[in-house]
């Protein structure tokens, strides 16, 4: 079965500090690949996604994920977080199976950034 | 600007009873999805559908029913038979259906259920 691991539950982080949340997944065949933010009490808000080309994506408020095929990981990294930055981000893959494409979630990482 | 719209964003309700959420888009998408969020669960699917008057089970249908009379329409009714209704519940859209597009998907804003 398909699958996404989002090791870590809770990454705490002071401001300004780099951060990086873990994602992994489990497929051998063509994925696409997602990262999702949602504040408090409000729906999910796509930060980047991987469908093709470059491995190393660019999204919104400064954050970039590199798509590592051999290691089947998407890990998502800011060099220098601030308070704003403070959600739950989610992990999601799209495996490609050519009969019944699935989109799979994480169970997602509470990121909190102190002052 | 066009979105999917919840309502209502919080919703009470006693054990025993039904109740629907409302979920509209103006995106002019074909597939919506309801999704039930639980803390240190994820997302977790519970109906989706990729066309007009059709739609299929997700991973935790039991206790809930949806329909899809209009395209911009996919409200979710949670039942009597539905065991541990309080959640948080979201609602998605995609341009095309799963197995025609790239699986990202549009969120609505959520809408909060407690069954007292």
């Amino acid at each position: 079965a398909q699958s996404v691991t989002q090791l870590d539950s809770q990454v705490p982080v002071f401001e300004e500090a780099p951060v990086e949340l873990r994602c992994n997944y489990s497929s051998s065949v063509s994925v696409y690949l997602f990262w999702y933010v949602q504040y408090p009490n409000q729906g999910l808000q796509l930060l980047l996604k991987y469908l093709s080309g470059s491995t190393l994506v660019k999204g919104i408020n400064g954050f970039e994920a590199e798509f590592n095929k051999s290691q089947t990981s998407f890990h998502l990294r800011k060099p220098s977080v601030h308070i704003s930055d403070t959600a739950e981000y989610f992990c999601a893959v799209y495996i490609l199976t050519g009969g019944g494409n699935k989109l799979t979630f994480g169970t997602g990482t509470q990121l909190k950034v102190e002052l | 600007d066009g979105g999917i719209t919840q309502s209502p964003k919080y919703l009470f309700r006693k054990e025993g009873q039904n109740v629907t959420l409302s979920c509209e888009q103006n995106l002019n998408h074909d597939a919506m999805y309801w999704y039930r969020q639980d803390p240190g669960q994820g997302l977790r699917l519970i109906y989706y559908s990729q066309i007009v008057n059709d739609f299929q089970k997700g991973d935790i249908a039991e206790g809930y029913s949806v329909s899809r009379e209009k395209k911009e329409s996919f409200p979710l009714t949670v039942t009597s038979a539905q065991k541990n209704p309080t959640a948080f519940y979201l609602c998605a859209s995609s341009i095309k259906a799963l197995g025609r597009g790239t699986g990202e998907l549009f969120f609505g804003e959520g809408s909060r259920l407690t069954v007292l």
